[in-house]
């Protein structure tokens, strides 16, 4: 168990840019859960997937976002058109589907911030 | 739609006394899970301790225990014994008992506590 991997720790870019973050969940986990946490709160849930499926998606997940799952293995995030609002730590967490509510595993997250 | 509330931004404590963080609920449903999680600074979030809503009986784990009021939907974190290495953000979060329905296991975060620990 290496635990939840989020890619790249933090990435600086100017507004109007897209972005990329990659997570890598524990193996095995079939679950995949993307949040996001602005200075001082606490996370909100942006996105789901179930293996490959992508099943919820949160009001928060605007057009200029989109999350992929291939495989059913890592997942990456997009973010088009960089708005100053989209400076946040972007969360990402993994559980297994066979362990009933088994408590949700996260990554260090990554830390994004619009000039 | 669940909603978390903790009305204590920040909190301090004394190296080995006992500190409450304090968070209450709000949810129509009568089966579900509440979660204590810990982020240090620039650290990933950790589990601190699980409560079932079916289970009358508080959890615990080592130092950390739980006030659970269903009725009053309260969900309270105590410390015992504080430590240096307990200074973090605390988050409180709810979430949906897995039923083949359509929560999918998402958590509801309160704000946060930050708590620090003096020596």
């Amino acid at each position: 168990d290496t635990g939840v991997s989020q890619n790249p720790r933090h990435k600086i870019t100017k507004r109007g840019q897209n972005v990329t973050f990659r997570c890598d969940p524990i193996s095995e986990h079939n679950r995949l859960y993307w949040y996001r946490q602005t200075l001082g709160q606490g996370p909100e849930f942006l996105t789901y997937f179930q293996n490959e499926a992508q099943l919820e998606k949160s009001r928060l997940l605007s057009d200029r976002f989109s999350a992929e799952r291939p495989k059913g293995s890592f997942s990456t995030l997009e973010i088009q058109r960089t708005e100053q609002g989209d400076s946040a730590m972007y969360l990402c967490a993994s559980s297994p589907w066979w362990v009933p509510n088994q408590p949700q595993h996260f990554g260090d997250g990554t830390r994004l911030s619009i000039l | 739609a669940q909603t978390v509330t903790q009305s204590q931004p920040e909190m301090s404590v004394q190296e080995a006394e006992t500190v409450t963080l304090s968070c209450t609920y709000d949810t129509s449903e009568s089966d579900y899970y509440l979660f204590w999680y810990k982020q240090p600074p620039s650290r990933q979030m950790i589990l601190v301790i699980r409560q079932e809503a079916y289970k009358q009986q508080n959890a615990t784990e080592n130092r950390f225990s739980v006030n659970f009021q269903k009725a009053a939907k309260s969900f309270s974190l105590k410390i015992s014994d504080s430590q240096l290495g307990d200074a973090a953000m605390y988050f409180c979060a709810y979430r949906s008992a897995d039923a083949g329905g359509t929560s999918y296991g998402k958590l509801t975060f309160g704000q946060g506590t930050i708590l620090t620990v003096h020596p």
